[in-house]
């Protein structure tokens, strides 16, 4: 069974920096498209970034130059570094598997990212 | 950035009744679409991909298709499982774009 954990999330001030971690298992994240889709409180949902193959990763305008994903492959697991955090960076974030396209067949349960001084 | 666009923002539907969601792409997007179910509190769940393909353990009464750059899932008959948010997502073009939400609720 595909299986998604979210972790890092938590209250951070304005500018400053914070880890995601996603461990994933029943599948191989380095077999697999990995992205990051987030969900600000109330709001609909906005893919942030992904990687795939030997580390190919594209990001969303919005995080782009601020954000970092990373894969360990070691671990199974799924990074987002976030830097120079926003208050409108305020979210859920979702790590989720692609399909045999680019949709989003697994998602994790998310982690409450709060930028806020 | 390819726009989604989805109507109605809010649709009420009696359980039992037909309920009709549409999304529309700013330009080509082949069939290179999904649909997704938000329940409040959870995680999306992928319904259809392929415009018109059903994920595993969906239930035959989700239907999607489309027309030209006019995507739509029918739900033919709500149960009341069914009350929830559904995005639509195009994955033709890089950045992945999502449709701004149809809230399905209780008439």
């Amino acid at each position: 069974e595909v299986q998604l954990v979210e972790t890092g999330g938590g209250l951070i001030h304005p500018g400053g920096p914070l880890r995601l971690s996603c461990a994933a298992s029943g599948f191989t994240v380095s077999s697999d498209y990995m992205s990051w889709v987030r969900q600000a409180p109330g709001m609909g949902l906005e893919w942030v970034s992904v990687f795939y193959g030997s580390g190919t990763t594209y990001y969303a305008e919005s995080v782009r130059g601020r954000f970092i994903i990373s894969r360990d492959n070691s671990r199974n697991t799924l990074h987002l570094q976030m830097n120079s955090l926003r208050a409108e960076d305020t979210a859920v974030y979702y790590c989720a598997r692609h399909g045999s396209g680019s949709y989003f067949d697994s998602w994790g349960q998310g982690t409450l990212v709060t930028v806020s001084s | 950035e390819i726009v989604m666009t989805q109507s109605p923002a809010t649709l009420s539907v009696s359980p039992g009744e037909r309920a009709t969601l549409s999304c529309r792409a700013s330009q080509s997007v082949s069939s290179n679409l999904a649909w997704y179910q938000q329940e409040p509190g959870q995680a999306p769940r992928l319904l259809i991909y392929g415009a018109s393909t059903r994920a595993t353990g969906v239930p035959a009464r989700f239907s999607g298709s489309v027309s030209g750059t006019e995507f739509t899932l029918t739900i033919s008959s709500l149960q009341s499982e069914d009350f929830a948010v559904y995005y639509c997502q195009q994955y033709d073009n890089w950045p992945l774009t999502f449709g701004g939400g149809t809230r399905v609720e209780i008439k």
